[in-house]
């Protein structure tokens, strides 16, 4: 069964902060990966897209990172503010053209 | 450019009763999606459109819920008759092509349903 799960389920980190989210998956065949911020009350924006032949992108403060062969994903977010606040969802596509299998997201709190 | 716009974001109603959502993607395109999103949880895909021909609605509630394209362009979704665990956030996406390649899914702010 093709799922994405991701860790931790919230997390609570001072501003300035670094902090890492994980996420596995069993999607198979794979297409690629993507992170998405969701800020409360608004849809997902995406923050990066990587395809099986990528180990890392960044995008500002967030970098992602992929390891096809074992099926992870990890979410770095540097010298973190206060609007990092909200809900990073990743996502997988299990091959082109189809439906893309979302994780339930980690809720990060960036606190003053 | 002008980002996935959907109305109302906000509606109440009570259990049987029925409620329309609707949604207008960005300008070109082509597939738009519709999801429910339920608190604490992450997007679940209803219904995929290309252009306007479904893609895939397997896990559409069609007893209940229905979507339409007619024009390619705007959609909307229906509820009738709703449950208290259709409660949730309706999000609408679009994007140039098949969201399973490299095109961005683009995001609508979402309609927040309670029914009560």
């Amino acid at each position: 069964k093709n799922q994405v799960e991701q860790s931790p389920q919230s997390l609570i980190i001072l501003e300035g902060k670094n902090c890492t989210l994980q996420c596995n998956y069993t999607v198979s065949p794979f297409s690629n990966l993507r992170w998405y911020k969701q800020d409360t009350g608004r849809g997902p924006v995406s923050l990066t897209i990587m395809t099986f032949s990528e180990n890392t992108k960044s995008n500002g403060r967030y970098t992602a990172t992929l390891d096809a062969d074992t099926k992870q994903s990890s979410l770095h977010i540097t010298a973190s503010q206060l609007s990092d606040s909200a809900s990073y969802i990743c996502v997988v596509s299990a091959q082109a053209g189809t439906a893309l299998i979302f994780g339930k997201g980690t809720t990060l709190s960036v606190s003053s | 450019e002008a980002g996935v716009a959907q109305s109302p974001r906000y509606k109440i109603i009570e259990k049987r009763q029925s409620v329309a959502f609707w949604c207008n993607p960005i300008s070109g395109h082509a597939t738009l999606y519709w999801y429910q999103q339920i608190l604490g949880q992450g997007p679940k895909l209803l219904i995929q459109f290309q252009n306007n021909g479904v893609v895939d609605d397997s896990q559409l509630p069609k007893d209940r819920f229905s979507a339409e394209r007619l024009k390619g362009v705007d959609s909307t979704l229906k509820i009738q008759p709703a449950k208290l665990e259709d409660s949730a956030v309706y999000l609408c996406a679009s994007s140039k092509g098949l969201a399973g390649g490299l095109n961005e899914q683009f995001f609508g702010p979402g309609t927040r349903l309670t029914v009560l």
